[in-house]
């Protein structure tokens, strides 16, 4: 039931901006979006959510388009610390769980 | 300041046995879950917890008795374990179980069953 499309993996270079891609076609009015990330034998890390506007907090950005249907999480200046699996979550208001897909696997290379 | 912690952080046992993995968060939050992880490094809820009360119960085999002697903890306890439990288990917490509420998740604890 997987309510989010990311590219397999991806990799960047180390001091460049990191643009996550994520489509979510069918997301519905109330659904929020969700980015996580998950280093290495490390547990879920919280990067940040939006309805409807951008958002940006000390992490990163999350650009939602104008009709919902994809999403693009920014890492302004990715470093190494950044390898990492990147999870975009559609999620509604009602929904106690967080629902993870397969996500994106992204190598930042010095 | 850890937010969510897990103990232990690695638990290897024989098939059949009964194991406990803890969790606390001192967030002040009043909602906490367990996630698996398994072998494919799918991320799955198992367990909701809203108020020390359980609010979901995701298809996990009775086996698994979550516990919540009070809004800070909520521990599993897994009987008669079986080879396919081996996997990462993760706790969470967050302010509440809205879906605009993030949630916070510890280190984890992988469990293997031999």
């Amino acid at each position: 039931d997987a309510k989010t499309t990311q590219p397999t993996s991806m990799d960047c270079a180390e001091g460049r901006a990191a643009n996550l891609p994520c489509n979510h076609s069918t997301i519905s009015g109330n659904e929020y979006v969700y980015w996580y990330r998950q280093i290495h034998s490390q547990g879920p890390q919280y990067i940040i959510h939006g309805l409807k506007n951008n958002e940006t907090n000390e992490m990163a950005s999350l650009i939602i388009t104008e009709d919902r249907k994809s999403s693009t999480l920014i890492l302004p200046h990715a470093t190494l610390r950044d390898t990492a699996v990147y999870y975009c979550i559609v999620r509604a208001l009602h929904d106690y769980k967080l629902s993870f897909g397969a996500g994106t696997t992204v190598t930042v290379r010095a | 300041d850890t937010a969510v912690s897990q103990t232990p952080k690695y638990l290897v046992t024989q098939m059949g046995n009964d194991k406990s993995i803890k969790c606390e968060q001192n967030l002040g939050h009043d909602t906490m879950y367990w996630y698996k992880q398994d072998s494919k490094k799918f991320l799955k809820i198992m367990f909701s917890y809203n108020n020390k009360e359980l609010i979901i119960n995701e298809t996990v085999p009775n086996r698994f008795s979550p516990k919540s002697p009070d809004k800070a903890h909520l521990n599993l306890h897994i009987n008669s374990l079986e080879l396919g439990d081996s996997a990462v288990y993760f706790c969470a917490s967050s302010v509440a179980t809205r879906g605009d509420n993030e949630q916070f998740f510890g280190p984890g604890t992988r469990l293997t069953v031999l």
